[in-house]
């Protein structure tokens, strides 16, 4: 079993849809982050989770919101879906809070492709 | 701020051939540096790290990737390609703090020619 998993994989939706994108760790790592990926133009990070009661806007949270239900669960919504929301969706987690070296690698999960009509 | 630059968006190299992929960053603080792989229609996984340890790191898949101070690079290298090598590769950075984050580079798609 992935130690990152997202679901759906893959998502059609239409203009104005709500929808809620969820991810779930069995690393028991702390730190847990939601990025898209767009051609070109690399990953962007949308909003990300340091523990269960921080929450922190990313560079593009504008249209985003998010919801850290407990250590391992952290989910992505969109309140009103537009169609420059098509882009393939990533979680990835990090582990610890001592600084150490190894703690700053993201594991990441296999992505979700949300496109948006 | 930190940032990453990955010039180019594609290379093409033959099977056996030599694999350089460039990136370059911008950092305020001793940074730490990743390298990413993402094969099609999967996430992204660790290729290599550096972290303030040795400068000549050795990642998985034969791949390794030299931290150069002066030049702020941190290119990717592969004595010889193999097909199962195509993919896309980003280049990261971090500061060394508990709390930081990872800045990514726009990426670079890696194509190897039999």
């Amino acid at each position: 079993d992935a130690d990152v998993t997202q679901t759906p994989r893959n998502r059609i939706t239409k203009t104005g849809k709500r929808i809620m994108l969820e991810c779930s760790q069995t690393k028991g790592h702390d730190r847990m982050y939601w990025y898209r990926q767009d051609p070109g133009l690399g990953l962007r990070l949308i909003y990300y989770s340091f523990d269960v009661k921080d929450i922190n806007k990313g560079e593009i949270s504008d249209g985003y919101s998010v919801s850290r239900q407990a250590q391992a669960k952290f989910s992505l919504s969109l309140e009103s879906a537009i169609p420059n929301q098509t882009a393939l969706y990533f979680c990835a987690t990090s582990g610890g809070t001592s600084g150490r070296p190894g703690d700053n690698i993201q594991y990441f999960g296999a992505g979700t492709r949300l496109s948006v009509l | 701020a930190q940032s990453v630059t990955q010039l180019g968006s594609h290379v093409s190299v033959s099977e056996g051939a030599l694999v350089l992929l460039r990136c370059n960053y911008s950092s305020s603080v001793p940074p730490y540096l990743f390298w990413y792989v993402q094969y099609p229609n999967q996430g992204l996984q660790l290729l290599l790290k550096y972290t303030s340890a040795a400068t000549l790191v050795k990642g998985i898949n034969g791949f390794e990737a030299e931290f150069k101070k002066s030049e702020t690079s941190f290119h990717l290298t592969k004595p010889s390609a193999h097909m199962s090598d195509a993919a896309e590769y980003f280049c990261a950075v971090s500061d060394p703090g508990a709390n930081s984050k990872l800045t990514f580079g726009k990426g670079i798609t890696l194509s190897v020619r039999p």
